[in-house]
């Protein structure tokens, strides 16, 4: 049959505002997180991990937070900026080295 | 330092051919991962292979397939290619695996007709 495409969700700021991306994970187990961020027509770029063992991790610009008593993971991209415009995704590694991704985010910024 | 390299760009076969995908990776890194992304399915992970062994796989059928060179450089092979089989296929490198960074190629776009 068909497939359907997947409808992204989009998040659209103002340029300089602060923005915050989420991502429900599926497995408890899991012990390492990813984001990436993806722009039109190129491979994803890594962001920032984290470990399970951690709650919170800060880069230049972007922190993010892990919740594993609701399985849920953030990116917070501070002073967003025009070049912050693309799909971001998570993902999760399992134990056995599997990762397994999220279905991204668009981030939409306008100036 | 050159970035990781895929090739062909872009392929076009018919249901039932096989295909291989190259991918070179940055120098001195010898993990090699595979991931295919479909509007459908979004971004998924095929396999990883380091030191020319494959270390963790995704969930897809044996069709799917790689194996890694001894200069780290990889391939993918699709046999008997289906409808759906239609995707970007991006390969990534890194020097210890899917942890930490990895460095995206600019994918192989596969039209399956």
């Amino acid at each position: 049959g068909e497939s359907v495409g997947l409808h992204l969700p989009t998040l659209s700021v103002q340029e300089g505002d602060n923005s915050i991306i989420n991502c429900a994970y599926s497995n408890s187990a899991s012990d390492y997180f990813i984001w990436y961020k993806q722009e039109s027509g190129k491979g994803p770029q890594f962001i920032i991990d984290i470990r399970s063992n951690m709650d919170k991790r800060q880069g230049q610009r972007v922190t993010v937070l892990l919740n594993k008593t609701v399985k849920h993971l953030s990116l917070q991209i501070a002073a967003t900026q025009p070049g912050d415009s693309a799909v971001y995704f998570c993902a999760e590694k399992l134990q056995g080295g599997k990762l397994i991704f999220g279905q991204g985010t668009e981030l939409s910024v306008k100036p | 330092k050159a970035g990781v390299t895929q090739t062909p760009r872009y392929l076009i076969k018919t249901r039932g051919q096989q295909v291989t995908l190259s991918c070179s990776p940055i120098s001195g890194h010898r993990s090699v991962s595979w991931y295919q992304q479909t509007p459908g399915q979004g971004l998924q992970f095929l396999f990883e292979y380091f030191s020319e062994t494959q270390r963790n796989k995704g969930n897809f059928p044996g069709r799917f397939s790689g194996r890694q060179f001894s200069n780290s450089r990889s391939e993918m092979n699709v046999s008997t290619l289906e409808l759906g089989d239609s995707a970007l296929y991006l390969c990534a490198s890194s020097l210890a695996g899917v942890e930490g960074t990895q460095y995206f190629g600019p994918g192989t776009r596969l039209l399956v007709l």
